[in-house]
């Protein structure tokens, strides 16, 4: 059974661009997690999709967001980047029923310089 | 939002000996309390994971035992080995004011090496 499959496995971008990462959840597996960690930070909750749709955000602004496409994959987009956003950018899917037991991609490195 | 605090931030074992990592939390409404490992250039992978129901569950070398009354879970890698070497994170699931749901808190990692 395949993992969480995540892309690209590095970004690099300058403060100000958009930002684009891709994840693909386990098979069968309907929600999906977006989170951040950066250095000494531990894991900051993002956003959660289930079912095509947004259920909740964490603390960040409104320029972090994303989707859910019909076949459960997801897409985190950064607009406006600044420096601080420079981070690891983890994707986790769960299935349904098991919102606590999730399942992490290998991450996004995103830098911006 | 500091529900979760972790400690040891770091910790360095010798092979064949016990690694013990705390967390404590402040919220009772936890009520499932995991632990994730991740390794270098890895996404955290859920090792083991206890319900209040229960003080202890073991799954081979690691265990975690739980306080209920301390509001404190641990966990222990018995006969450590260099390969368990890996940042361990606690992440109990509360509710998340800035989410408006239960959400997974994570600490902030314990890095454990272990040396030969």
């Amino acid at each position: 059974e395949a993992g969480v499959t995540q892309s690209p496995t590095h970004l690099i971008k300058t403060r100000g661009q958009q930002a684009t990462l891709r994840c693909s959840p386990i098979s069968g597996h309907t929600s999906v997690y977006w989170y951040q960690q950066a250095l000494g930070l531990g894991l900051q909750f993002l956003l959660w999709y289930d079912e095509g749709e947004e259920r909740n955000r964490g603390n960040f602004p409104p320029r972090f967001s994303g989707r859910q496409f019909p076949n459960y994959s997801s897409e985190l987009n950064v607009n406006a980047l600044e420096l601080e956003d420079s981070a690891l950018y983890l994707c986790a899917s769960s299935a349904p029923g098991h919102l606590y037991e999730q399942y992490f991609g290998p991450g996004t490195r995103l830098t911006v310089t | 939002q500091q529900q979760v605090k972790q400690s040891p931030q770091s910790l360095i074992v010798q092979k064949g000996g016990i690694s013990i990592i705390n967390c404590a939390y402040e919220n009772t409404a936890f009520d499932y309390f995991p632990w994730y490992q991740q390794f270098p250039g890895k996404g955290p992978a859920l090792l083991i994971a206890i319900r209040p129901d229960v003080s202890e569950k073991k799954e081979g070398r690691f265990t975690i035992s739980f306080n209920k009354s301390a509001k404190q879970f641990s966990l222990h890698i018995m006969d450590s080995q260099p390969g368990d070497s890996a940042t361990y994170f606690c992440a109990p699931p509360g509710w998340y004011s800035g989410a408006g749901s239960y959400q997974l808190t994570f600490g902030k990692g314990t890095k454990l090496s272990v040396i030969p």
